[in-house]
């Protein structure tokens, strides 16, 4: 079974341009996660997903992040524009829908990195 | 609100030697607890998790982790180390009954000496 596909696995780019990342989840899976890792740091949720809607985005930096899940698999990530702060790698993972909430495991995918010159 | 803090950002361990990699959490109420490894320039990998029930829970690779209640740990362990396990080891939580938004500690990275 396929994992957690994401890309591209890299990109640089300079500051006050946009980017995109993309992420296509395990098949099956309906609740879909964007993470931010800084380096040193652990993952730190974005936004959530279960099927199309965004249930949970309070993390997301509204201002100039963006996300969509429009037939509720794949997913892309815009950030528009960014800036030097924004380095980071980028993680989707994904999960089944939830059933009592909390336990079900997440799949992670290799990340895509970041570097904002 | 929930944290989790790993306590040694580095373990260094010999070949063949026990190692354990500490994890302390917060949450209110009942907590789901979860291991994740993290090799260079891949995702995360998930080795195991606690969810109810026994105390000690098996992973993947022979790793192990005991949830303590009045200790809030749930520490990792593995009866004898491989090389091959040298990476970045996080613990995360989520919170029973509901989102199932996991948190993160700042990760330990274990090193196994030949």
């Amino acid at each position: 079974e396929a994992g957690v596909v994401q890309s591209p696995r890299y990109k640089i780019i300079e500051k006050k341009q946009p980017v995109a990342f993309w992420c296509n989840p395990i098949s099956g899976h309906n609740t879909l996660y964007w993470y931010r890792q800084n380096l040193g740091q652990g993952p730190e949720l974005l936004i959530r997903y279960e099927n199309e809607e965004a249930v949970d985005d309070s993390q997301l930096p509204k201002d100039r992040f963006s996300a969509e899940r429009l037939k509720g698999v794949d997913s892309t990530l815009k950030i528009q524009p960014a800036e030097l702060g924004d380095s980071a790698v980028y993680l989707c993972a994904s999960s089944p829908l939830l059933r009592t909430g909390g336990e079900e495991t997440q799949y992670f995918g290799p990340g895509t990195r970041l570097l904002v010159l | 609100a929930q944290s989790v803090a790993q306590p040694e950002d580095q373990v260094n361990v010999a070949e063949g030697n026990p190692l354990t990699v500490k994890c302390t959490y917060s949450v209110s109420g009942n907590p789901y607890l979860f291991w994740y490894v993290q090799y260079p320039n891949r995702g995360l990998q998930f080795l195991l998790k606690y969810i109810t029930g026994d105390n000690l829970v098996k992973g993947s690779y022979g790793f192990e982790a005991e949830f303590n209640k009045s200790q809030t740990s749930f520490h990792l362990k593995k009866p004898s180390a491989l090389v091959s396990d040298s990476a970045l080891y996080f613990c995360a939580v989520s919170r029973r009954a509901g989102a199932n938004n996991l948190f993160f500690g700042t990760g330990t990275r274990l090193t196994v000496i030949p």
